[in-house]
């Protein structure tokens, strides 16, 4: 039972380069979260997703787009990167939305240059 | 706009000690409290969830309390262990998640020292 697996673990960039995270869970959970974690800022909402097919900005959203194609995947899109989203990305499920408690990945590592 | 803070920042004690870590918020309107822990390069673990309606959670050596009214829960570790080095970060909830998230803390670092 693997729970909530993020790929890449870690990942280069240059300015401007694009990619993709991808967060995948097997325990059949409908909410899906991404987080981003910055020293002294604490984690971070970027986006939510309540259910295939629906997404919602979080606190953070500006320079990212999600994608929730089916129940257990939820990926994270950096168009255009910019140093600023030099960060630890972390994805979360939980069961439905308002049962609380949160299951996090093990984050995916990025650096912009 | 919900603020969490966590005192100490940082935490070092000897093996076997109790300890209490502190935790709070600026709008008591909150649905639920989330205790995580997290270690070096890792993700977090959920520790307990405390309900609004509720006063505490055990699991283990861990309590958590939370008072409400005032804004304030703390994470009670009894006779510590050096397994028990980790940050650990308290996050509330104004819905239970969905798009408004949970607003975490910066959280405490704790060393327990062999």
């Amino acid at each position: 039972n693997a729970g909530v697996t993020q790929t890449p673990k870690f990942q280069v960039l240059k300015t401007g380069q694009s990619m993709t995270l991808q967060c995948a869970q097997d325990m059949n959970h409908n909410s899906m979260y991404w987080y981003r974690q910055d020293p002294g800022m604490g984690l971070r909402l970027i986006y939510y997703s309540a259910s295939e097919g629906t997404t919602d900005k979080g606190e953070v959203p500006n320079g990212y787009n999600v994608s929730r194609l089916n129940k257990r995947e939820f990926s994270l899109r950096l168009e255009s990167a910019a140093p600023s989203q030099t960060s630890v990305y972390f994805c979360a499920t939980q069961r439905v939305a308002n049962t609380g408690e949160l299951f996090f990945g093990e984050g995916s590592r990025l650096t912009v240059l | 706009k919900q603020e969490v803070t966590q005192i100490p920042a940082a935490l070092s004690v000897p093996e076997g000690e109790n300890l209490v870590l502190n935790c709070s918020f600026t709008d008591s309107a909150i649905y639920n409290l989330q205790w995580f822990r997290q270690d070096p390069g890792k993700g977090l673990t959920s520790l307990l969830l405390i309900q609004s309606s509720q006063r505490e959670q055990t699991s283990g050596r861990l309590n958590a309390s939370l008072d409400k009214s005032s804004g304030r829960s703390t994470l009670y570790i009894a006779a510590s262990q050096p397994g028990d080095s980790a940050t650990y970060l308290c996050a509330v909830s104004r819905s239970g998640g969905g798009a408004d998230g949970l607003t975490f803390g910066k959280g405490t670092h704790l060393i327990i020292q062999p």
